[in-house]
């Protein structure tokens, strides 16, 4: 079946730091992938997508490449900020099926 | 911005007993769906629903769950006889169209079953 694995946190950076959060699926079909947030007591709220192979999702400065050889789609971003602090998912909908994989999710600590 | 909205963030309920989520999707949408995230683990895709009726489903949704969406605007996810293990956050989501790149998540419901 399908699955996502992201990288255990809490991943705690200093502001203007580099991040990467890793993650890698495995799928039967030719999934699209997508990286959701979850701010404190808020919904998870679409962050980038990626539909097809070497396609390049961004948004508020993140970007994630869909790598169809090494089956990842890691997230990066050059320098982050306090406001960024919040708990990332890597997820993934397959051919055919309206349901979205979700992987464990990686929090993320800003500090000033 | 348009919000799916959810009531109540949380509830706490007697094991055994039944318990109905709620959630308003956005008006104009026409998917909707619930999933759960038990604390610490993923977040898990329970059921999706079309033309008012279910278009799929996960192993996790038996025979204990039930959803309808009984008036137009609410969408329902009913547990008949809770157990402990039914104590996640659900959260509740809604899509306009037949891609999955628009989904808009409600802020969840905390249920605990004690």
């Amino acid at each position: 079946g399908d699955s996502v694995t992201q990288m255990e946190g809490p991943v705690t950076l200093s502001e203007e730091a580099f991040l990467t959060i890793n993650c890698t699926y495995t799928a039967t079909g030719y999934p699209s992938l997508f990286w959701y947030v979850q701010y404190p007591g808020e919904g998870l709220q679409l962050l980038l997508k990626a539909t097809k192979a070497d396609d390049k999702g961004s948004n508020k400065g993140f970007e994630a490449t869909y790598r169809k050889e090494t089956t990842s789609f890691h997230l990066e971003k050059g320098s982050v900020q306090v406001s960024d602090s919040a708990v990332y998912f890597c997820a993934l909908s397959d051919t055919g099926r309206r349901a979205l994989t979700f992987g464990s999710g990686t929090r993320l600590q800003v500090q000033p | 911005e348009p919000e799916v909205t959810q009531t109540p963030s949380h509830q706490v309920t007697q094991m055994g007993q039944e318990v109905i989520l709620r959630c308003v999707p956005i008006s104009n949408h026409l998917y909707f769906y619930w999933y759960r995230q038990i604390l610490g683990q993923k977040v898990e895709f329970l059921v999706s629903f079309y033309n008012n009726e279910i278009s799929e489903k996960s192993e996790i949704f038996d025979d204990q769950f039930s959803v309808e969406r009984p008036d137009g605007s609410n969408f329902t996810l009913k547990i008949r006889s809770t157990k402990l293990e039914d104590s996640a956050m659900y959260f509740c989501a809604s899509t306009g169209d037949q891609t999955n790149y628009g989904y808009t998540f409600g802020s969840g419901t905390r249920l605990t079953v004690v």
